[in-house]
């Protein structure tokens, strides 16, 4: 089954330690991206990548780092948690185009 | 600068009645635009998109959306709202980078939306 898996679901943690949220998609996309969703805002963009070893800022890159070692896989990265980065994070994968968006389910983060 | 604007942060209506969703979007050219949908504690489902073409798109679940260009609006309907329509719906555009077929999806802030029975 074509899918992007992220994990955890859920994760709390305490300010300053780092994390890692995990994306991996099994559709051989090219364009992976994170958003972040927060009431009344909609989805913002974190960061992108349109290859392996090619990544990109997006609307809201502050306090986050990704890598994209290998096309499947493009992790998130919070080196100092801080509560403000309190959301509901969603990797998504596509072909780049306007086609074919996929998104995983979504991990709901608190930073205590 | 916003690219898409969901003007509408809660809308309530009851079961049975219908359903208009706005969007706007602030783009030169026709733009790809999207509506997904996201029921609680969920993820994103997309609905239906518009390419180009008819300006009338019918989507899943009894949805339909009207691509106006001299509104810049891609409005989301459906003529008899059930329960379980009872959702975040968001409004996106796909813009290419100068040149290319690549590009940015951006969303709108979502509109709620309750259904009273």
């Amino acid at each position: 089954e074509a899918q992007v898996t992220q994990n955890p679901r859920y994760l709390i943690t305490v300010t300053g330690k780092k994390l890692t949220v995990t994306c991996s998609q099994n559709m051989n996309h090219e364009y992976m991206s994170w958003y972040r969703q927060d009431p009344g805002l909609g989805l913002r963009q974190i960061y992108y990548s349109m290859n392996v070893e090619v990544t990109d800022k997006g609307d809201v890159p502050e306090g986050y780092k990704v890598s994209r070692k290998e096309k499947r896989n493009f992790p998130l990265i919070l080196e100092s948690p801080s509560p403000n980065q309190t959301s509901l994070y969603f990797c998504a994968s596509s072909l780049g185009t306007a086609n074919g968006y996929t998104f995983g389910s979504g991990t709901r983060l608190t930073v205590v | 600068a916003q690219s898409v604007t969901q003007p509408d942060i809660h809308i309530t209506v009851s079961e049975g009645a219908s359903l208009e969703l706005r969007c706007n979007y602030s783009y030169g050219a026709t733009p790809y635009l999207f509506w997904y949908v996201q029921s609680p504690g969920q993820g994103l489902q997309l609905l239906l998109k518009y390419f180009s073409g008819d300006t009338l798109v019918q989507g899943i679940k009894g949805f339909e959306a009207e691509f106006k260009r001299s509104q810049s609006s891609f409005n989301l309907r459906k003529p008899s709202v059930h329960w379980s329509d009872a959702a975040e719906y968001f409004c996106a555009v796909f813009l290419n980078d100068r040149g290319s077929t690549l590009g940015r999806l951006y969303f709108g802030r979502g509109t709620q939306l309750t259904v009273w029975p």
